[in-house]
Order: C-alpha cells, then structure tokens, then sequence
C-alpha cells in the first residue's frame, strides 16, 4: 500500500492567516490526490480532488497543488468555519489517508 | 440534497457480528459506487470497502477480507456492511461514502457516521 504523510500534524493560525499543509506520498501518484476536512462529529468534506480541482460549492480561499508525491493544501485567509482537520487521499492504488493536519486557533 | 444516512452501528463482543445500512437519497443512487470508510478512535480515515453501481464488483482493505462484506439493494436505495468476527482493532466511526465517478475513489458525500464498538 503507498503511505502518505502530512505535516505539521498540527498547527495553530489566526483568522486571516494563510495555511499551507503538506501531503507526501511513499511513491508517485500522478495527480490521484484529494483533500478533505473533518469537523468532529461532522460528515467529512470533499474539498479539492485530483490535486487541484476545487470541489463545487467550496469557497476559493482553498487551494491545492503538487504532483508525483508531493502535494499542498492552501488555505488564504482562514476562516473561522476552517478550524478542522484535513486529510490527503490517494487513489493511484488501492486508497490511503494521510494522518491528518488539525488546524486550530491561536 | 445527497443525503447518507448510516445505522446499525453498536456494542458488541469480539467474535460478534454487526450489519451497517446506509439509507441515500438526494440522488439516482444506481450511479454511483458507495463506499464505506472508518475512523477508529484517535487515528486517520480508513477506507474499508467499495461496491459498483449494479453491485457485480466488489472490493475491500486486506484486513477485513473474509471478514466484512459490502452489499447494496438499489431498490431500497441502501447500501450495507455485514461485519463478521469482529476484533478489537475494528472498533471505530464508520462512515458511507459516495464516489464522484465511476470507480475512481474519490469521496464526494459522506454520511455522519455509526459508531462500532468492539469489547468484552
């Protein structure tokens, strides 16, 4: 199975700040990634997929780019609705999960 | 509104069985793959199975092969998990999850959960 990383597991940010959370995988994935955020005791997001691709209805601060193993998250200008925990995925294979990255406020 | 609707989640002994239903709606649910995730306590997502939209295909993580089993009944708009010889380590939030496309794995609805508890 490929093994996907993500750093910091977790941050701290101010409302307005620009996040960036790193995803690595442990072999190439092309461009087979996605980004989700998880509220506790909330339905998982889909928020970008297949990189870059914004999901419909996600606000455009979220961003996303990389290709091969390394992949970012960006988030400009955080909200306070932003204070989650985002996962990477891979679908090249058989799918995996990142750890996580919890971002919480400062 | 997709809407995913998991049940049946609960206490039980290891070695015990358990069987998950995820009601849809919101959607023509015979055109898409579903998929159930997990989440055990403290830990990351894990995807656990997958089933096409005519149910002829069927996939699943190693670690619960032989053990779990995903079905779906488009007539009733549901997909299930039947979870047999269940473990300790099996103990976790599980979520249904529908595919964008195909049976490309990408998660675009998910529901809120079942939790599953494995213990004596």
């Amino acid at each position: 199975d490929i093994q996907m990383t993500q750093s910091p597991s977790s941050l701290s940010a101010s409302v307005g700040d620009r996040v960036t959370i790193t995803c690595r995988a442990s072999q190439s994935v092309g461009i087979y990634l996605n980004w989700y955020q998880h509220k506790p005791g909330k339905a998982p997001k889909l928020l970008i997929y297949t990189a870059s691709s914004l999901q419909s209805g996600v606000p455009s601060r979220f961003s996303g780019s990389g290709s091969g193993t390394d992949f970012t998250l960006t988030i400009s200008g955080l909200q306070p609705e932003d204070f989650a925990t985002y996962y990477c995925q891979q679908y090249y294979s058989t799918p995996t999960f990142g750890p996580g990255t919890k971002v919480d406020i400062k | 509104e997709v809407q995913l609707v998991e049940s049946g989640g609960g206490l039980v002994q290891p070695g015990g069985s358990l069987r998950l239903s995820c009601a849809a709606s919101g959607f023509t649910f015979t055109s898409n793959w579903m998929s159930w995730v997990r989440q055990a306590p403290g830990k990351g997502l894990e995807w656990v199975a997958n089933i096409k939209e005519d149910g002829s295909v069927k996939k699943c993580v190693d670690s619960v092969k032989g053990r779990f089993t995903i079905s779906r009944d488009n007539a009733k708009n549901s997909v299930y998990l039947q979870m047999n010889s269940l473990r300790v380590e099996d103990t976790a939030v599980y979520y249904c999850a529908r595919q964008l496309g195909g049976s490309t794995t990408i998660f675009d609805s998910w529901g809120q959960g079942t939790l599953v508890t494995v213990s004596s």
